[in-house]
This record gives structure tokens, sequence and C-alpha cells, in this order.
């Protein structure tokens, strides 16, 4: 199947600092990427839509601001999280629309976020 | 707003044994639901999905049934291993806009 490949998958910061997550499809194009958050058994929340080539589309409630999101080729999106605050800290999971009818997402392996 | 619920939380079984897990979707708008296991540390994994214009699928051990009518799909996993031992997600939405709303997921432990 399809191959998204997330990076990094873990990660821990100082609070103030930006931290920026790769996704890449690496056998197929991916017009659309997703980007979620998970928190500690819980569900999949999903943070913004990122289009190739224009801005991202968030969902209420998500800073834009906050959450950076680039999509500058049909390969790779990236999710950077701006001035990290210990509430920031959660697992990041992106996924990717493959374009085939009877596979339609695959997800990243996603990236542990703590903020000290 | 949407929501999807799913149940149970947790769910032990014997290796060999059948599990169930079962969701119920809001928006009647939903016309795809797949179903993803989550292994600790990963990203979700596609392991079956449905269209609204099926009432049931199977690939090998793993079967899913929707009931459009009632707003209810469920997962079936037949003689479990401890392989199978993960977190379960279903979700709802629509295929076209690869937009779901996920389930809040089940624990399974699969007992050797």
């Amino acid at each position: 199947g399809a191959v998204v490949s997330q990076h990094p998958s873990r990660v821990i910061c100082k609070s103030g600092t930006s931290v920026k997550i790769e996704c890449r499809s690496l056998d197929f194009q991916a017009t659309t990427m997703f980007w979620y958050r998970q928190f500690p058994k819980q569900s999949l929340m999903l943070m913004a839509t990122s289009n190739e080539g224009s801005k991202a589309t968030y969902e209420q409630g998500v800073e834009k601001d906050k959450f950076l999101i680039n999509h500058a080729s049909l390969t790779l999106s990236t999710l950077t999280v701006t001035s990290a605050h210990p509430e920031d800290s959660s697992f990041y999971i992106c996924s990717a629309d493959t374009g085939i009818s009877n596979e339609k997402l695959f997800f990243g392996s996603g990236t542990q976020l703590s903020v000290l | 707003g949407e929501n999807v619920e799913q149940h149970p939380s947790t769910l032990s079984v014997q290796e060999g044994d059948s599990a169930v897990i079962k969701c119920t979707y809001s928006d009647s708008a939903s016309n795809y639901f797949p179903w993803y296991k989550q292994e600790l540390g990963k990203g979700p994994q596609l392991i079956i999905d449905i269209r609204s214009n099926v009432g049931e699928k199977k690939d090998q051990r793993i079967a899913v049934t929707l009931n459009k009518t009632a707003k209810h799909f469920s997962l079936h996993i037949t003689e479990t291993q401890p392989e199978d031992s993960a977190v379960y997600f279903c979700a709802a939405g629509d295929s076209g806009t690869y937009k779901y709303i996920f389930g809040t997921g089940t624990r399974l432990k699969v007992l050797a």
C-alpha cells in the first residue's frame, strides 16, 4: 500500500521554541493532506486540511497562527507548532489522500511532541 | 455537532474467540465508514472499510456490517490472535472530502 512518512517520530523542546513536523507521501502524489492531534487514550481530532499550493483550511478552534501548515509540493506538507507551550504536548498525525478509490487515506506514524 | 460513538472502550478476549466493536454515527450524510488499527506510538492503519451502498464486507478474519437506517456499523474479528491487540477506531464521513469523524477507540487485548 501507499506509504506516508512522518518525521520526527518524537521531539522534546523547550517552551517558547518552534517545532516543525514533516509529512511525506513516498510513492504517490498527495494534493491533500490532513493533520490531526491525539491526546492519550483519545480519538483523532482533525486540525486542518492541507492543500498543495494553497492555504490550509483549519477546523474550528484551531489557531492558524499557532499551527502553521505549508504544503509546497505534492509530496510534502509541514506542520510548525510556533512558540510551543506545555499544553501543546500531544501526538500529531498526518494523513494523505492517495486518490485510490479503495484506500482513501494513509496515515503517517505520528510525532510525539513534548514541550517542557 | 456530528459525532461517532464507539463501544466498548476496552475489550479483552481469549485467543481464538471473536471480538465485536460497535459504532453509531449521527450524520445521515455519511457514506463511507473505515476502520483503523493503531498500535502504540504509531499512526492508524486502515484494515477494512465499507460504503453506504453495501451492508456487509468481509476480508479473511475481519468483517464489517452497516445498518444505515439505524446508523450503526460494527467490526467483527474472528479467530483472534495476540497480534490483533491494538486500539481500533471507527470513522464516518464523506468519501469525497476525506473529512472523517473518528470514534473514541476500543482497546482490544487478546489473551494468549
